[in-house]
């Protein structure tokens, strides 16, 4: 079984403050691990992916995760948060089928 | 060229009424997704569907069936339909079952039982 866990509901930051979004996940298996971003009224949007390889992954708008086996997290980072990157980001983890967190929803203060 | 469209894009109707959502991808891949997010945010899995046939059935009410009559199309027909079934429903489809490829998600389709 795979699952992920996102810690934090929701996450604040000023505009220019580092972003860190929190995902561990669980899988007995050697997982596939992916941040989404879904803005209001819009679909899911892939910002980045884990498959094999570096394990210091870089996405669109600035985004990075590091997959981190001893620790089974795969957290989120930007090291300057602006305004448009507000929205619900989702950590997934996949093997057989995709699994989901619960998501966190960032907001960037002016 | 939108990749994943959803339509209708809202639907607002009366408890027991029967729907269906239709989804369409240009992206040329073989495997589809329903899934459901509740006003929490919590996104869920639904069914999954791979050149046609059925692959993941989570539980789901049986009032839920999923219809694909070519592997570019995934339709959702909801029979008798209840207020629980309030949500925002989303199309997704991936090249295939490999377990790295990226899902690429439709716009949504927000459900509103009356």
């Amino acid at each position: 079984a795979q699952s992920v866990t996102q810690l934090g509901s929701h996450v604040s930051v000023s505009e220019g403050a580092l972003v860190l979004l929190r995902c561990n996940y669980s899988s007995s298996v050697p997982p596939y691990l992916f941040w989404y971003v879904q803005y209001p009224n819009q679909g899911l949007q892939l910002l980045l992916k884990y498959t094999t390889g570096a394990t210091l992954v870089k996405g669109i708008n600035g985004f990075e995760a590091e997959f981190k086996k001893s620790e089974t997290s795969f957290h989120l980072t930007k090291p300057s948060a602006h305004m448009s990157d507000a929205a619900e980001y989702f950590c997934a983890v996949s093997r057989n089928d995709m699994r989901f967190g619960a998501g966190t929803r960032l907001t960037v203060k002016p | 060229d939108t990749a994943v469209s959803q339509t209708p894009k809202y639907l607002v109707t009366q408890m027991g009424n029967d729907k269906s959502i239709k989804c369409e991808q240009n992206l040329g891949h073989d495997t589809m997704y329903w899934y459901k997010q509740d006003s929490k945010k919590f996104l869920k899995i639904m069914f999954s569907y791979n050149n046609k046939e059925l692959i993941i059935n989570e539980t789901v009410p049986n009032r839920f069936s999923p219809k694909s009559p070519d592997k570019a199309h995934l339709n959702l027909h909801i029979n008798s339909l209840e207020l629980g079934d309030s949500a925002v429903y989303f199309c997704a489809s991936s090249p295939g079952i490999p377990a790295g490829a990226p899902q690429h998600f439709g716009d949504g389709t927000r459900l509103s039982i009356l």
